[in-house]
């Protein structure tokens, strides 16, 4: 079974432009989070969608944004981008269910901001 | 709030030693607790999980102990080989909350040296 996938792996950009990042999850995986990596900061919780709706939002500013689409892939949205903003972004799918919490990750997004 | 505290931040271990990474976390509603492994330019791999329903679980060389009553749970591999040299994260989450939010200590770099 194919792992979570995303694209671009890496992307450099100018503040004050914008990003959109994507995230195919596991096959039958419905639950897709996202997630900020800096060495300062660490793993932090962006957002999570399950059936094309946001269920759970971390606390980022409101130039963070996602969507999910009916195939359960996942697009992330960062609008005037700012220095700060150059990470890792992760995304993490799982398989709906009683009990099942496993989260699996994708190699991720490198985000250069400059 | 780091609701999840992770300790050492770099652990040196010689090869066919016993690599120890412990983690405290302080909201009791955490009911799942997972490993994860990264390697440089790589996504989190899930190593391992527990739930507070047991004190002990073991995957090959890598054990989970965990101590509802103090709030810790602790990461060990056995016979650590070159291999395993990466940064360990532990993480939590709540199942009652209806989301899968992983909360992520901030990571233990850890080098096996033959």
């Amino acid at each position: 079974k194919a792992g979570v996938t995303q694209t671009p792996r890496y992307l450099i950009k100018t503040r004050g432009q914008q990003v959109t990042l994507s995230c195919s999850p596991i096959s039958g995986h419905r639950s897709v989070s996202w997630y900020q990596q800096t060495p300062g900061q660490g793993l932090q919780f962006l957002f999570e969608y399950f059936s094309e709706t946001q269920r759970n939002k971390g606390n980022f500013p409101g130039r963070f944004s996602g969507r999910q689409f009916s195939n359960s892939r996942s697009e992330m949205n960062v609008s005037t981008l700012e220095l700060g903003d150059s990470a890792l972004y992760l995304c993490a799918s799982s398989l709906e269910g009683r009990g099942m919490h496993e989260q699996y990750f994708g190699p991720g997004t490198r985000l250069t901001v400059t | 709030q780091q609701q999840v505290k992770q300790s050492p931040q770099s652990l040196i271990v010689q090869k066919g030693g016993i690599s120890i990474i412990n983690c405290a976390y302080e909201n009791t509603a955490f009911d799942y607790f997972p490993w994860y492994q990264q390697f440089p330019g790589k996504g989190p791999a899930l190593l391992i999980a527990i739930r507070p329903d047991v004190s002990e679980k073991k995957e090959g060389r890598f054990t989970i102990s965990f101590n509802k009553s103090a709030k810790q749970f602790s990461l060990h591999i056995m016979d650590s080989q070159p291999g395993d040299s990466a940064t360990y994260f532990c993480a939590a989450s709540e199942s009652g909350a209806g989301s899968y939010q992983l909360t992520f200590g901030k990571g233990t770099k850890l080098s096996v040296i033959p």
